[in-house]
């Protein structure tokens, strides 16, 4: 069975760091790009950031830019993302999104899919 | 950015009758292979969101088939043929064709009369 499981939620004051983690099973993950997408309380859905495969190819949203780092072990199949300098606004469900596309090869490029999203965590910032 | 435009924003909807749910874009979804990357999600209450059609017409695996997509360039539809309760939720359509910039709809939350 395809799974996404992410982690490292928490409560976190202003200006602070936390590192959320998405373990993947089921799949070859190696073989996917992987996304991060947003929820706030109560609204929809933001993408945050994206990255490829093999970690060419890393995309942020312009309110995390600079804030946030993407990265990926492809040996542990886990995702994770970096979240420094933490605003209120940063406040939100975070689930990892699995891809097909989101990349370019020598000869062509393909779109973003989503197909398979995590459970979520929770990031609470607040003093 | 891409901007999503669902309509409407609420919907209550009688148990066994139809419901539909359109989504425009600000630009065209098509994309240079020719396929046009725009997703519908469900929502249902306190779960993540879930796939329900890729591609603008393209049901997932396991999805009921009184879902169904369609649409082309800017204009999309999502139908239910028949509510069933287990349909209450919020649902987002997504374009992928303008990455990384990926965009969603504001969400049309789907309720029984």
């Amino acid at each position: 069975e395809v799974q996404l499981v992410e982690s490292g939620g928490g409560l976190v004051k202003p200006g602070g760091s936390l590192r959320l983690s998405c373990a993947a099973s089921g799949f070859t993950f190696s073989s996917y790009s992987m996304n991060w997408v947003r929820q706030a309380p109560g609204k929809g859905l933001e993408w945050v950031s994206s990255i490829s495969s093999s970690s060419s190819y890393i995309y942020y949203a312009d309110s995390v830019k600079g804030r946030f780092t993407i990265s990926r072990d492809n040996a542990k199949n886990s995702l994770y993302l970096q979240m420094n300098s933490l605003r209120a606004e940063d406040t939100a469900v975070y689930y990892c999104a699995r891809d097909r596309g989101g990349y370019c090869s020598s000869t062509s490029c393909y779109a973003v899919d989503m197909d398979v999203w995590g459970k979520g965590t929770t990031v609470t910032v607040s003093s | 950015d891409v901007v999503m435009t669902q309509s409407p924003l609420s919907l209550p909807v009688t148990l066994g009758q139809p419901a539909s749910i359109s989504c425009r874009s600000s630009q065209s979804l098509v994309y240079s292979d020719g396929n046009t990357y725009l997703n519908w999600f469900q929502q249902r209450p306190g779960q993540s969101p879930r796939r329900l059609i890729y591609k603008v017409s393209n049901r997932d695996s396991g999805v009921p088939d009184r879902f169904s997509g369609s649409g082309s360039g800017t204009d999309f539809t999502l139908k239910i043929s028949r509510v069933e309760a287990e349909d209450v939720g919020v649902y987002y359509c997504m374009q992928g064709t303008h990455w990384p910039r990926v965009t969603f709809g504001q969400g049309t939350r789907l309720e029984i009369k």
